[in-house]
């Protein structure tokens, strides 16, 4: 069964950067994309980009432009998210979701919360 | 960029029928998606594709998109439907995933 699991949670300081894993398990890690959403407490979903499984491409949100990278390590079917000077604004939980260009982000994982304070 | 709009909330008494709406500019000629967020618990796809349901959905989960407007509908009502829905879509001018403001379901 497909699934995705994401790293641990996070305290960090303004200013300071995070990285989020995702491991994927059950379905060919290269023939799908993972999304990469959050969701600030109490607030709706929001995407901040996706990067593909079979080469690396990524698409970033605007938002988070110049601010965010995501890779993959297919040897071990992760992906991951690095967030740079963070902000309290950034206090979120932030999910991966696998995907495909125009299709739905059908498996979702357990979210990771992040909480930047001083 | 794209906008999808979603009515903050909707209200049902159980064992009636539920319309969650998500306007956009000709959605109609989109692949809306339709996501459950439960409380605590990370969103679940529900419906694909404007209508297909995935894999251990119940049936009375169903969608329809046309014009400027996406609709999910959720027959028979039950306590454990309550939660946020969120419907989405790709833009594709910009190669970036939409999401609607949500909409917070009560069972009355």
């Amino acid at each position: 069964q497909v699934e995705l699991v994401q790293s641990g949670p996070e305290v960090k300081k303004p200013g300071a950067s995070m990285r989020v894993s995702c491991k994927a398990s059950g379905y060919l890690f290269s023939t799908f994309g993972v999304n990469w959403v959050r969701q600030a407490p109490g607030q709706g979903l929001e995407w901040m980009g996706w990067i593909t499984g079979y080469n690396g491409n990524t698409k970033y949100a605007q938002t988070f432009q110049g601010r965010v990278t995501m890779t993959t390590d297919t040897s071990t079917s992760t992906a991951f998210m690095d967030l740079r000077s963070l902000k309290s604004d950034d206090t979120a939980i932030y999910y991966c979701a696998r995907g495909v260009v125009v299709g739905a982000l059908d498996y979702w994982g357990q979210g990771t919360l992040l909480i930047v304070s001083s | 960029s794209y906008v999808l709009t979603q009515s903050p909330s909707v209200s049902v008494a159980p064992g009636q029928t539920a319309r969650i709406t998500c306007g956009g500019n000709y959605i109609g000629g989109k692949s809306v998606f339709w996501y459950q967020q439960r409380p605590g618990q990370a969103p679940v796809l529900v419906v694909s594709d404007d209508s297909d349901r995935p894999s251990g959905i119940p049936e009375r989960f169903s969608g329809s998109n046309s014009g400027n407007t996406a609709t999910l509908t959720i027959s028979r009502v039950e306590a454990g439907d309550e939660a946020d829905y969120y419907c989405q879509v790709w833009d594709s001018s910009s190669d970036h995933v939409v999401f609607g403001g949500g909409t917070k379901l009560t069972v009355l």
